[in-house]
């Protein structure tokens, strides 16, 4: 059984630059949630994708979209990056729509200067 | 809005001392509250579940136990390779969106 997997591990970008994030979810699991972690805080929900649709949403402006292929990996990608963007990124995968076991992958440090 | 409290902050214990961790809820339907441990610079790795009160786990050294209104989470006997952050969520009506407390930094002494 493959484990949640994610790319890049580390990325320093520029204020105002784009990235994309990439995550492959767990064998047999069909729902990519997405997480932003600060330091020091627990992480804080995006958005959730399944089946290739997103199924909900946190409080994160347009600028955060997202994509889900039909393998089921996914990508996170964030316009317009902005200081307060800098934190861990950390995808989660699960089976079906209420994740009762959410499966979450090492993450990407995003450092935005 | 679903939130989540832990305390306290930071814990440092000796090896063997044994000690628990709270988390307080208050979410609208619980669904299932979720405890997790995450080393630094690392993904949270699941460790609990539990869906109604009174329901207990246990994994090694630690056990998990949940009422209507907190959840606490018991380590016994602890050892070095037991530190870590220990994050707590909550699944809620909504159905799809965890929601993390800020965790509790644990940090045993040989």
């Amino acid at each position: 059984e493959t484990g949640v997997t994610q790319s890049p591990t580390h990325l320093i970008k520029t204020r105002g630059q784009q990235v994309t994030l990439r995550c492959s979810s767990q064998s047999g699991h069909n729902t990519v949630s997405w997480y932003q972690q600060a330091l020091g805080q627990g992480p804080q929900f995006i958005f959730q994708y399944y089946r290739e649709e997103e199924n909900g949403r946190g409080n994160f402006p347009p600028r955060f979209s997202g994509l889900q292929f039909p393998n089921y990996s996914s990508e996170l990608n964030v316009n317009a990056l902005e200081l307060d963007d800098s934190a861990l990124y950390l995808c989660a995968s699960s089976f079906g729509t209420r994740p009762h076991e959410q499966y979450f992958g090492p993450g990407t440090r995003l450092t935005v200067t | 809005e679903d939130q989540v409290t832990q305390s306290p902050e930071a814990l440092r214990l000796q090896e063997g001392e044994s000690s628990s961790l709270n988390c307080s809820y208050t979410v609208s339907g619980l669904r299932g509250l979720f405890w997790y441990r995450q080393d630094p610079g690392k993904g949270p790795e699941f460790l609990f579940t539990l869906y109604s009160a009174g329901e207990e786990k246990e994994k090694e050294r630690l056990k998990a136990t949940l009422t209507k209104k907190e959840s606490f989470l018991h380590i016994t006997a602890p050892k070095p390779e037991d530190s870590a952050t220990y994050l707590c969520a909550v699944l809620g009506s909504n159905d799809y969106k965890l929601s993390f407390g800020a965790g509790t930094t644990v940090t045993v002494r040989a």
